[in-house]
C-alpha cells in the first residue's frame, strides 16, 4: 500500500522549459512535505520542503505546490536546466510519534534535453 | 567537512555470508538512519537512531541489525545473507526531527550497493 505516489516513472523537457513533477499521498496525517533529488551513483539530496500549513513555497528555480483537498503535490522547475537531469523523489512526514520517518515515493526521471 | 561517508561502495557477498557496511558522520547529528532502495523503488527506512546507544526498527528490519557507540558512526550488520537483500543501502544522518514549524532535512550518503549470488 502506497502512501507515496509518483506516477510518472519518468519526463523529458526541453531546456528552458518548465517540469512539472506530481506527488500523491494517502495519509491525512502527513503535514510535512519534502522534494529529494538524486544523481545516479551518489545519494539524494534535499531540494525543497513545504508545510502542510502552506500552499505554496519558493527558492529560486524550484517552486513546490500544495494541494490538502486533493492530497496532491507538485515541484515545478522553471526554467528546465540539462544539470537538473536526476531522479526526483518526493517524501512525506507525519507529526508524532513516528516523525523520523520519511515515506518516499517511487521516484521521477527526469531528462531535459538541452 | 566530508558529511556521510560510507564504506564500501560495491560488495557481492555469496548466500549466507555476513557483512557490516559502515556509516560514520562529522555533523555531530544526533540522528542516523539505514534506508535500503530497490529497483524502481523508493527509500525504505530499515533502521534508525536518536543518539549513542539508542536504536529503533523501521520499516523493513528484518536480516539487519545496528549499534550505535559513538555519535558518529552507525553500522549496519547483515547476518546470514540473502538474495534479497540485494539493493543500494543508503545511510542519512539529521540533527534532529521536527523544529517549531521545521523539519530537518536529512542528509545522506553516496550508497553501498550490494549484490547477494
Amino acid at each position: 500500500d502506497q502512501q507515496v505516489k509518483q506516477n510518472s516513472p519518468s519526463l523529458s523537457v526541453q531546456e528552458g522549459r518548465i517540469s512539472i513533477l506530481n506527488c500523491d499521498y494517502t495519509n491525512s496525517m502527513f503535514d510535512y512535505f519534502l522534494w529529494y533529488k538524486k544523481y545516479p551513483a551518489e545519494g539524494p539530496t534535499f531540494l525543497i520542503s513545504i508545510s502542510s500549513i502552506k500552499d505554496k513555497n519558493e527558492d529560486g528555480r524550484f517552486t513546490v505546490f500544495l494541494n490538502k483537498s486533493a492530497k496532491h503535490l507538485s515541484l515545478h522547475i522553471v526554467p528546465s536546466q540539462p544539470g537538473d537531469s536526476a531522479v526526483y523523489f518526493c517524501a512525506a512526514s507525519a507529526d508524532g510519534a513516528g516523525s523520523y520517518q520519511l515515506t518516499f515515493g517511487k521516484g521521477t526521471k527526469l531528462s531535459v534535453i538541452p | 567537512n566530508a558529511g556521510v561517508t560510507q564504506t564500501p561502495k560495491f560488495r557481492i557477498l555469496k548466500i549466507g555470508q555476513s557483512m557490516t557496511l559502515q556509516c560514520t558522520q562529522d555533523m555531530n547529528h544526533n540522528y542516523m538512519y539505514w534506508y535500503r532502495q530497490d529497483p524502481g523503488m523508493g527509500l525504505k527506512l530499515i533502521y534508525y537512531s536518536v543518539g549513542a546507544g539508542i536504536t529503533d526498527k523501521g520499516e523493513v528490519p528484518n536480516g539487519y541489525n545496528v549499534s550505535r557507540s559513538t555519535t558518529e558512526d552507525f553500522p549496519l550488520r547483515l547476518e546470514l545473507a540473502a538474495p534479497s537483500q540485494t539493493s543500494v543501502y543508503f545511510c542519512a544522518s539529521s540533527y534532529s526531527v521536527r523544529l517549531a514549524g521545521g523539519y530537518n532535512e536529512q542528509f545522506f550518503g553516496p550508497g553501498t550497493r550490494l549484490t547477494v549470488l
